[in-house]
């Protein structure tokens, strides 16, 4: 990835643990979004965190940001079988229309 | 709702063929993106349209071009395929990005070029 790098790479847990993965980034932004893809599927969009904010809540998903940093967090809570997928995040790399992603989180939740 | 429709969904393709990725918005969303995603990459951002204008370009390649029609709904046209096109090529769509940031995905077209 041009933009970010995401961290880790790949995660595997257990059914019912939380799962945390960052996401950073190297240029100014204007928002940041998650995106989850089952293997080889569509993008789902998930979340948009603005740059003025500094905590999202959406369900089971808390999305953190660090300006100063440039990095962001994706927690999901409780985490359950149907979570296992890639996990990407995505600026607008300072307003620009296109998305930016990093290279993604491979989740497996294991039951 | 209604979502971003991308066909096929499926194409396979021999070198130096050329083959047209169609992509129809959520409804009213004027604005269309197209990336490429090879295997275990991230997406890469190759073109944007808004209001039927080409917008912003990325690493989109001289044999590719693409446009947005009238009704919304782009095309993706790739020229003298190469064995590294294989990818999966989606189509995203938005509302002004002035007005919402948030890009919609379809679920994308695989491409394999043999």
């Amino acid at each position: 990835s041009q933009q970010g790098e995401e961290d880790p790479q790949a995660l595997s847990i257990q059914e019912g643990e939380n799962a945390t993965m960052n996401c950073s980034y190297k240029t100014s932004i204007n928002n940041l979004q998650w995106y989850r893809q089952n293997s080889g599927r569509g993008l789902v969009h998930l979340i948009l965190i603005r740059s003025n904010e500094r905590e999202k809540h959406s369900g089971r998903l808390r999305v953190t940001l660090d300006t100063s940093k440039k990095s962001s967090s994706l927690l999901i809570t409780a985490s359950r079988a149907a979570d296992t997928a890639s996990y990407f995040c995505a600026t607008d790399a300072g307003g620009a229309q296109k998305l930016v992603f990093g290279q993604g989180t491979r989740l497996t939740i294991n039951p | 709702a209604a979502g971003v429709i991308q066909s096929p969904r499926h194409l396979i393709k021999e070198k130096r063929e050329t083959a047209t990725l169609k992509c129809y918005p959520i409804p009213r969303h004027d604005t269309v993106y197209w990336y490429q995603q090879g295997p275990g990459q991230d997406p890469q951002f190759l073109i944007s349209f808004y209001e039927k204008m080409q917008s912003d370009k990325g690493s989109i390649p001289d044999r590719f071009s693409a446009q947005q029609f009238s009704d919304y709904h782009s095309e993706l046209n790739m020229s003298s395929l190469e064995l590294g096109d294989s990818a999966l090529y989606f189509c995203a769509s938005s509302l002004d990005p002035g007005r919402e940031e948030t890009q919609y995905f379809g679920p994308g077209t695989r491409l394999l070029v043999l």
